[in-house]
């Protein structure tokens, strides 16, 4: 596609509920990002990956994220057991390339919301 | 502790004027600087960026400068067009890495 695609742009949970958040990146990208963006502040790092290969997971902030992008294309974030915490604006950017020269395409993001 | 800040929550500029946003950061191992500009409900749009080798980095209205000594960068928007409304982010990184630490943004209102 034209550009990075998250699906869906809204979310609302139950607290202990678990949900999967769908990331589409432009295809041939080799990176790609989750981000985690709270109400107010900048976006901060969830994970990394390099093709199908996550070489980052440091930024996930519990063992009850987990990502995935087992072909290398669309990736998922699972979130397990939702917290009020966890509630934010969730983004995804991708990238040709695996330097910052160009930046990164980033999707619109899926704002979840845990009540 | 904010490892990059941009002190003004919010900027109101005249229409062709000069737009400045300021963005001040603690790392001394960040060598690499981009602003991305960010719409309601869109996900943040890449604008510029800075190598550390540079002080200054133009792009049609957009500049950006760097001074390393003050860890301080700033972006310029001159003439500020109505379209240029929309929260802008500083953001940095070491050695040129994938991991990018932001700031929590301005917004820029460019009023008639």
């Amino acid at each position: 596609g034209a550009g990075v695609s998250q699906s869906p742009r809204y979310k609302v949970a139950k607290r202990g509920q678990d949900v999967a958040l769908r990331c589409d990146p432009i295809s041939g990208h080799v990176s790609l990002f989750w981000y985690q963006q709270a109400l107010g502040q900048g976006p901060e790092f969830l994970t990394y990956f390099q093709n199908e290969a996550q070489l980052d997971k440091s930024g996930l902030p519990s063992d009850r994220f987990f990502a995935e992008r087992p072909e290398g294309s669309v990736s998922t974030l699972k979130i397990q057991r939702t917290q009020q915490e966890d509630s934010a604006v969730y983004l995804c950017a991708s990238s040709a390339r695996v330097d910052l020269n160009y930046g990164y395409t980033f999707g619109s993001g899926t704002r979840l919301t845990v009540v | 502790d904010q490892q990059v800040k941009q002190n003004s929550p919010s900027l109101s500029v005249q229409e062709g004027r000069i737009s400045i946003l300021n963005c001040d950061y603690t790392n001394s191992m960040f060598d690499y600087f981009l602003w991305y500009k960010k719409y309601p409900a869109e996900g943040p749009t890449f604008l510029i960026s800075i190598s550390s080798i540079k002080d200054k980095n133009e792009d049609g209205r957009f500049t950006v400068f760097l001074n390393k000594s003050a860890k301080h960068l700033s972006l310029h928007i001159v003439p500020s067009q109505p379209g240029d409304s929309a929260v802008y982010f500083c953001a940095a990184s070491a050695r040129s890495n994938y991991q990018l630490i932001w700031g929590a943004g301005t917004k820029l209102i460019i009023k008639p």
